[in-house]
């Protein structure tokens, strides 16, 4: 049991360049969320996806699309990255545990720099 | 949108003390919150959830939660070195599409002082 795994961990991108960021999870869980973290900022939501085939923008979705290839997995897609997409990426998924709550379990980050 | 106020400290502790954290939140519909702790270059470990008003209790640490007043706090007794690191409060839902993100503080940033 893997929890939720993601690749790449490190990426160095140049302006205009295209990525996909990978993220999978072996829980079974219905519900997949992709969050950014920037110092000072906090985590902010970026979209998230609810069941198989559904996708929802989060807080800051602009310059930023995603995929939910599967129940396993959930891709984010930088299709032209910018400088201010410099950041830690991670996702995330959930499991409901009783009176309406869930927790949510963080993949590992993917650290992206955009030059 | 939901907003989560976290003051970002650094907020340093003697070893052995307790250490108070505290967070306030803007959605008074809000029904559960969530603790997690974040050590530098890693992800976030959830410590403690809370959805009743009152305190809840683990171990050392002990959420408190007041909806009137819209705080959650979390309280770690008999501090240790390695409960230095930043600590996020969460406040869960109101994404709407059937599905339940979280909306963060920016998180406090704990030393603990041997």
């Amino acid at each position: 049991n893997a929890g939720v795994t993601q690749t790449p961990k490190f990426q160095v991108l140049k302006t205009g360049q295209s990525m996909t960021l990978q993220c999978a999870q072996d829980m079974n869980h219905n519900s997949m969320y992709w969050y950014r973290q920037d110092p000072g900022m906090g985590l902010r939501l970026i979209y998230y996806s609810a069941s198989e085939g559904t996708t929802d923008k989060g807080e800051v979705p602009n310059g930023y699309n995603v995929s939910r290839l599967n129940k396993r997995e959930f891709s984010l897609r930088l299709e032209s990255a910018a400088p201010s997409q410099t950041s830690v990426y991670f996702c995330a998924s959930n499991l409901p545990v009783g009176q309406g709550s869930y927790e949510q379990y963080f993949g590992p980050g993917t650290r992206l720099t955009v030059t | 949108q939901k907003e989560v106020e976290q003051n970002s400290g650094p907020l340093s502790v003697p070893e052995g003390a307790i250490a108070s954290l505290n967070c306030t939140y803007s959605d008074r519909g809000s029904q559960s919150f969530f603790w997690y702790r974040q050590y530098s270059g890693k992800s976030p470990e959830l410590i403690m959830f809370i959805y009743s008003n009152g305190d809840k209790e683990d171990g050392r640490f002990t959420a408190q939660l007041n909806k009137a007043s819209q705080y959650v706090s979390l309280l770690i007794r008999d501090s240790q070195p390695s409960d230095s690191a930043t600590y996020l409060c969460a406040v869960l839902g109101g994404w709407g599409g059937g599905a339940d993100g979280l909306t963060f503080g920016k998180g406090t940033h704990l030393i603990i002082q041997p």
